[in-house]
């Protein structure tokens, strides 16, 4: 059972460019959840997603960021006009559908997609 | 707001030894989860361990083990007899009962000198 696939593990963009960052999720799980991570910090919390349908966006910035789990395929965070500032690590994570008040639903992260903007 | 503060940017254990990264957190609730991942150079987050609030048994797994301190808000992991595949960066995470996002505290760095 593969875990949470994330692609690219690195990305290097250039100020004014687009960033697509993919995220396919572990078997069976129907959820997912984009955190950021900013050098020598915690993950922060961004986007939670189901099929088709964006959960909780209150973590996204405002502009150039957005995020999609389309019915086939992998869970996308696109990044337009990238900016120095967006230089971080993003983790997606994946979980079955949560039970709120359950201890079962553990989110499972990937490897995280490095992104460096020039 | 909850928050995770974790007051040891850097921790370092001699190969054997045992070693307690703490963690302290913030929150007005009763029902809630809290996690250990271990990050180590590869970026991939792995769950070390975790504890549900309402349990007041102190979470277990094979040589990590927690002291959770409810009233206190305070949860520390104890890793004893210190691999050098331990050396990574450690996370605390909280998560409410009522919610799905993990609040993360900054991470300690952990080094294992053999």
């Amino acid at each position: 059972n593969a875990g949470v696939m994330q692609n690219p593990r690195h990305l290097v963009r250039r100020r004014g460019q687009e960033a697509r960052l993919r995220c396919s999720p572990m078997k069976g799980h129907s959820h997912v959840y984009w955190y950021r991570q900013l050098p020598e910090e915690g993950l922060k919390f961004m986007v939670y997603l189901q099929k088709e349908n964006i959960i909780d966006e209150s973590g996204m910035p405002k502009e150039r960021f957005s995020a999609e789990f389309p019915k086939e395929g992998p869970s996308i965070l696109r990044i337009q006009q990238v900016v120095r500032g967006d230089s971080a690590a993003y983790f997606c994570a994946s979980s079955p559908p949560p039970a709120l008040g359950s201890a079962k639903n553990i989110q499972y992260f990937g490897a995280g997609t490095r992104l460096s903007v020039l | 707001a909850q928050t995770v503060t974790q007051s040891q940017p850097e921790m370092s254990v001699q190969e054997a030894e045992t070693v307690t990264l703490s963690c302290t957190y913030d929150t007005s609730e009763s029902d809630y989860y809290l996690f250990w991942y271990k990050q180590p150079p590869s970026r991939q987050m792995i769950l070390v361990i975790r504890q549900e609030a309402y349990k007041q048994q102190n979470a277990t797994e094979n040589r990590f083990s927690v002291n959770f301190q409810k009233a206190a808000k305070s949860f520390s992991l104890k890793i004893s007899d210190s691999q050098l595949g331990d050396a990574a960066m450690y996370f605390c995470a909280y998560r409410s009962a009522g919610t799905y996002k993990y609040i993360f505290g900054t991470g300690t760095r952990l080094k294992v000198l053999a």
